[in-house]
């Protein structure tokens, strides 16, 4: 059984800029979570993706975009990426979506804006 | 809005102690609650789960105690090693998403 992995690991950026970052579920997992983790913070929820529609968002703004792709993989976009959006990018999936479903987390990419 | 907390930012533990570690929650609709392990450079780590109609829940070496009436959730992990040295949360789930608190760093001293 093949686990969440995220791409790339590590990524610098300038002000401005976008970015794109990429996640694949685990196996046999359809839904998808994307979170945001400051240094020294738990994650905070960004939005998830379910049958390649947006199924709830967090407190983050439209610049803020993803994308799910029939085999369930995802993409994590950001646009006029700033200073503050230099944190840790976490991607979950879960069997299914709804309450009640244990998300299991890939590694991240650490985004830097410099 | 949601609030996770913990009772304490830092712990440290002697091997082969017993560590506990607390989290309170806010909402009294979250039915499911996650113990997560974050090891530095590493995503977090599913440990237990338990849902509100439990009160208690063991794993191997992990027990996750539920107070629903002060809303209050802990990790207990018995004999303490290492490898335990981590970063540890609790999740809250409302719906689909999940709160995270701050976290707890855990230490173990050999």
């Amino acid at each position: 059984e093949t686990g969440v992995t995220q791409s790339p690991t590590h990524l610098i950026k300038t002000r401005g800029q976008q970015v794109t970052l990429r996640c694949s579920s685990q196996s046999g997992h359809n839904t998808v979570s994307w979170y945001q983790q400051a240094l020294g913070q738990g994650p905070q929820f960004i939005f998830q993706y379910y049958r390649e529609e947006e199924n709830g968002r967090g407190n983050f703004p439209p610049r803020f975009s993803g994308l799910q792709f029939p085999n369930y993989s995802s993409e994590l976009n950001v646009n006029a990426l700033e200073l503050d959006d230099s944190a840790l990018y976490l991607c979950a999936s879960s069997l299914d979506t709804g309450g009640g479903q244990p998300q299991h987390f890939g590694d991240g990419t650490r985004l830097s804006i410099l | 809005g949601e609030s996770v907390g913990l009772h304490l930012p830092t712990l440290s533990v002697q091997e082969g102690d017993n560590s506990i570690i607390n989290c309170a929650y806010s909402n009294s609709a979250s039915d499911y609650f996650i113990w997560y392990k974050q090891e530095s450079g590493k995503g977090p780590q599913f440990i237990i789960d338990i849902r509100s109609n439990m009160d208690k829940r063991q794993g191997q070496r992990v027990t996750v105690l539920l107070n629903k009436t002060v809303k209050h959730l802990s990790l207990q992990i018995a004999a303490t090693q290492p490898g335990d040295s981590a970063v540890y949360f609790c999740a809250e789930n409302t719906g689909n998403q999940f709160y995270f608190g701050t976290g707890t760093s855990l230490t173990v001293i050999p």
